[in-house]
């Protein structure tokens, strides 16, 4: 089975200061991990993601993620918060060799401050 | 190209009453999913459909909740009776496929439910 944990419910920034976002997975096989975004009242939209190949990826919006795998982890960061990156982040996780049905952590709101 | 339509996007029902929920995913995609996303957590996958066979529906409350996917296009889901509980957000998904990138999801902007 896959699972995903994502750190800290809530995560407050100043604008232009580093976005940190944790997230940590659980997987039995070679995982596939995602960053989705979700602002309020719309769905969630695919921020970036990692198969296999390069660790560090790079994703829409000045984000980007990198896989460590002795970590166990896939923290979402971006240099300078702008006020419209104000949102809810999901982490999820689908397992290379098993279902392909993405796994969502409980996501966590990115709160930016003027 | 069109995103995946849902409707209605809010619905406030009393408990016992019955719902259902429609979804219009991108045409061509193959992969259709049902995930209930309770406030302050993260979307629960509720059916996954491939064309119009069901893939897993492991986590789908059978006694009270059902869903079709006619001809492989559009899908509904079905509650009956509502529960206080089932208050959330039901968010259709599309994927054009399955396998090693079904991560790649789009998703509706969602049904909002309130059960009083």
């Amino acid at each position: 089975a896959q699972s995903v944990t994502q750190l800290g419910s809530h995560v407050s920034v100043s604008e232009g200061a580093l976005v940190l976002l944790r997230c940590n997975y659980s997987s039995s096989v070679p995982p596939y991990l995602f960053w989705y975004v979700q602002y309020p009242n719309q769905g969630l939209q695919l921020l970036l993601k990692y198969t296999t190949g390069a660790t560090l990826v790079k994703g829409i919006n000045g984000f980007e993620a990198e896989f460590k795998k002795s970590e166990t982890s896939f923290h979402l960061t971006k240099p300078s918060a702008h006020m419209s990156d104000a949102a809810e982040y999901f982490c999820a996780v689908t397992a290379s060799g098993g279902s392909y049905i993405p796994t969502f952590g409980r996501g966590t709101s990115l709160i930016v401050h003027p | 190209e069109a995103g995946v339509a849902q409707s209605p996007r809010y619905k406030i029902i009393e408990k016992r009453q019955s719902v259902a929920f429609w979804c219009n995913p991108i045409s061509g995609h193959a992969t259709l999913y049902w995930y209930q996303q309770i406030l302050g957590q993260g979307p629960k996958l509720l059916i996954q459909f491939q064309n119009n066979g069901v893939v897993d529906d492991s986590q789908l409350p059978k006694d009270r909740f059902s869903a079709e996917r006619l001809k492989g296009v559009d899908s509904t889901l079905k509650i009956q009776p509502a529960k206080l509980e089932d208050s959330a957000v039901y968010l259709c998904a599309s994927s054009l496929d399955w396998g090693p990138n079904t991560g790649e999801l789009f998703f509706g902007e969602g049904s909002r439910l309130t059960v009083l």
